[in-house]
């Protein structure tokens, strides 16, 4: 089956760390990018950045230099994001997605990420 | 940093309504361009990529237009289905942005 699942919610006290994990299935891991997305509560999509599962290469957007970490692992088909430093302002559901510039457009259900004190 | 700029925030529509959202993009994409729809608590899915070309399954009454920096999502005739919150993504250079959103509300 064609999809990506998405570890489970997390609850997390401020300056703590959460990794995050998107496991593939149904299609060849190295042959798509994949990015994730942030979502505040009520508020627009945020992109993050990407990983080359083929390569391990990332871009990451400049608010989230330094304290974001995405990897692949294509022993599994899995690719991770760890998010560093967290504030009540990176409470948020986080969506991986593989993506293609045509046709390709696979999402995860996205995980909850709760960040308080 | 290209600006994805979305018009309108938000709009009220009747079902049957033809509806255009538009974004602008800081500079030229050419057509590096998707649109999304998502539903509350779902995940966003990809409507239209390379700015005009329909992704499978999508209904017909999307459709998607422009190059460079102005482009435009069409729904023809409105549905019950197509309340939601439309989104524009442009991959043309790094970071790729969204545009700000757009949520379409009944009437």
């Amino acid at each position: 089956q064609v999809q990506l699942v998405q570890s489970g919610a997390e609850v997390k006290k401020p300056g703590a760390s959460v990794k995050l994990s998107c496991k593939t299935s149904g299609y060849r891991f190295i042959s798509y990018y994949i990015m994730w997305v942030r979502q505040a509560p009520g508020q627009g999509l945020e992109w993050m950045g990407r990983v080359n599962p083929s390569d391990g290469g990332t871009i990451y957007a400049q608010q989230f230099q330094g304290r974001l970490t995405m990897t692949s692992d294509t022993s599994t088909s899995t690719v991770y994001m760890e998010l560093s430093g967290l504030s009540p302002e990176d409470t948020a559901v986080f969506y991986c997605a593989s993506f293609s510039s045509h046709f390709w457009d696979l999402w995860g259900l996205g995980t909850m990420v709760t960040v308080s004190s | 940093d290209i600006q994805m700029t979305q018009s309108p925030s938000s709009l009220s529509a009747s079902v049957g309504d033809r509806v255009t959202i538009t974004c602008r993009a800081s500079q030229d994409i050419t057509t590096d361009l998707g649109w999304y729809q998502q539903k509350p608590g779902k995940a966003p899915q990809r409507l239209i990529y390379a700015a005009s070309t329909l992704q499978s399954g999508v209904p017909s009454r999307f459709s998607g237009s422009g190059s460079g920096t102005e482009f435009t999502l069409t729904i023809s005739s409105l549905q019950p289905a197509d309340f939601a919150s439309y989104y524009c993504l442009q991959h043309n250079n790094y970071p790729w942005t969204f545009g700000q959103g757009t949520t379409v509300e009944f009437k």
